[in-house]
């Protein structure tokens, strides 16, 4: 199976609060995990990425979260800002491509 | 300064017309990609190509083609037989030497509108 699952479609969140986006995958060949951030009008940028050989991964406010054997794997934002207010992709790598899930619109409100 | 150029950003046709999207880029990567991407629906893979003279096709090629004649250029054709062809498509390339991770760099986009 090549696809990769996303939810929610949309997020609410008061500013400083815990924004969570989680995806889910059922082809156990993909290795390679990242998240992009999407603002209107511009292209997706990485945001931080993981390899099913670690639990967890945190850069800043961004943590990941892999659960190897449930096969999903989540974003979380800590202490969410307006400025993260965007769209929001998981995706997975299997060989020499991206699958990406269906996205997730942040809207963060002070 | 390196980057990816999309153009045109916006495009307008009338339905039967083909229209050509350009993505050029002087990263140096080997490998570009194009997707698109709908309301709902998240970026699906249209083609992609790996070196220079060959392509494969993504999940949703029918109505669209491409050319890879120079490594820095990956054009494509939204042809007439595209049946849904209004969408954001979005032109990717991928530095071969980040080893074993599809690290994607997209371009800005082109937004086609068929009138």
């Amino acid at each position: 199976q090549q696809q990769v699952k996303q939810s929610p479609q949309s997020l609410i969140v008061q500013k400083g609060g815990i924004s969570i986006i989680n995806c889910a995958y059922e082809n156990t060949a993909f290795d390679y995990f990242p998240w992009y951030q999407q603002f209107p009008g511009k292209g997706p940028a990485l945001l931080i990425a993981i390899r099913p050989d670690v639990s967890e991964k945190k850069e800043g406010r961004f943590t990941i979260s892999f659960n190897k054997s449930a096969k999903q794997f989540s974003l979380h934002i800590m202490d969410s800002q307006p400025g993260d207010s965007a769209t929001y992709f998981c995706a997975a790598s299997p060989a020499d491509k991206l699958i990406f899930g269906t996205g997730t619109r942040l809207q963060v409100f002070p | 300064d390196g980057g990816i150029t999309q153009s045109p950003k916006y495009l307008f046709r009338k339905e039967g017309q083909n229209v050509t999207l350009s993505c050029e880029q002087n990263l140096n990567h080997d490998a570009m990609y194009w997707y698109r991407q709908d309301p709902g629906q998240g970026l699906r893979l249209i083609y992609y190509s790996q070196i220079v003279n060959d392509f494969q096709k993504g999940d949703i090629a029918e109505g669209y083609s491409v050319s890879r004649e120079k490594k820095e250029s990956f054009p494509l054709t939204v042809t007439s037989a595209q049946k849904n062809p209004t969408a954001f498509y979005l032109c990717a390339t991928r530095d071969r030497f980040i080893s074993g991770a599809n690290v994607l760099t997209f371009g800005a986009g082109s937004r086609l509108t068929v009138l």
